[in-house]
């Protein structure tokens, strides 16, 4: 069981738009701490997508964009292409633990 | 061209000690934290530690506390994953990841911007 949750699976037809929640508590992301996003293509590692909840780093598409609303955040990837199929994880820090924490992780399906 | 290294695949016998590391390149290494992931096979992801490789403070997750030992290096610039006696459920693809980005100053709010391509244990019992 996972601190973050994500729903295990999404998926849209190419050039649609999918969003992918993260549902944490008052220990994370309702404590106010930022909510990355990480993309894991099959086989690979992951590789950051959004940090700082909204903040794309440098060669990120704006396809990609991240928001955070009180103890939950989300993901949106518009113009879905089948290059997006992939593992999405959404992290952040918990207080409780003291630690750093990952969601379940959401596969993505491009039909 | 920064990035990280690891070492390579590693086969097993339960109750075997083995250390894993992950190199840092093109950045100066001691500025960065540095954590272990951990990936069971057909899973998500799951932090295990991060340390500092200027002073080799460390951080344990809870979950993983005692069960592993995470060491560094500054010298040759690299990160170490050890354990003193493998179980067959430590089986798993292994990632560094660099805590390199941040919207803040407290290590609290970094992201992860630079991942090693990941060294996979299996354990045989």
């Amino acid at each position: 069981q996972s601190v973050l949750t994500q729903p295990p699976s999404v998926s849209g037809a190419p050039g649609r738009r999918v969003t992918i929640s993260c549902t944490g508590s008052s220990s994370n992301i309702g404590a106010g701490f930022d909510v990355h996003w990480y993309q894991q293509l099959p086989g690979t590692a992951p590789k950051l997508l959004i940090y700082g909840n909204n903040h794309r780093p440098s060669g990120v598409p704006d396809r990609f964009s991240g928001s955070k609303s009180g103890t939950s955040a989300s993901l949106a990837i518009t113009g879905l292409q089948a290059e997006d199929e992939a593992d999405y994880y959404c992290q952040s820090y918990d207080s409780s633990l003291s630690h750093w924490v990952f969601g379940g992780g959401t596969k993505l399906t491009v039909l | 061209e920064v990035q990280l290294v690891q070492s390579g695949a590693e086969v097993k016998m339960s109750g075997e000690s083995l250390r894993i590391s992950c190199k840092g390149f093109g950045y100066s290494f001691i500025s960065y934290w540095i954590g272990w992931v951990r990936q069971m096979p057909g899973k998500g992801l799951e932090w295990m530690g991060i340390i500092y490789p200027a002073d080799s403070e460390t951080r344990y997750s809870p979950s993983l506390h005692g069960q592993v030992s995470i060491s560094a290096d500054r010298s040759i610039r690299t990160a170490y994953l050890q354990w003193s006696s493998l179980k067959a459920s430590d089986t798993a693809m292994y990632y560094c990841a660099r805590l390199g980005i941040g919207t803040r100053g407290d290590l609290s709010f970094y992201a992860s911007d630079i991942w090693g391509q990941g060294t996979m244990v299996t354990v045989s019992s």
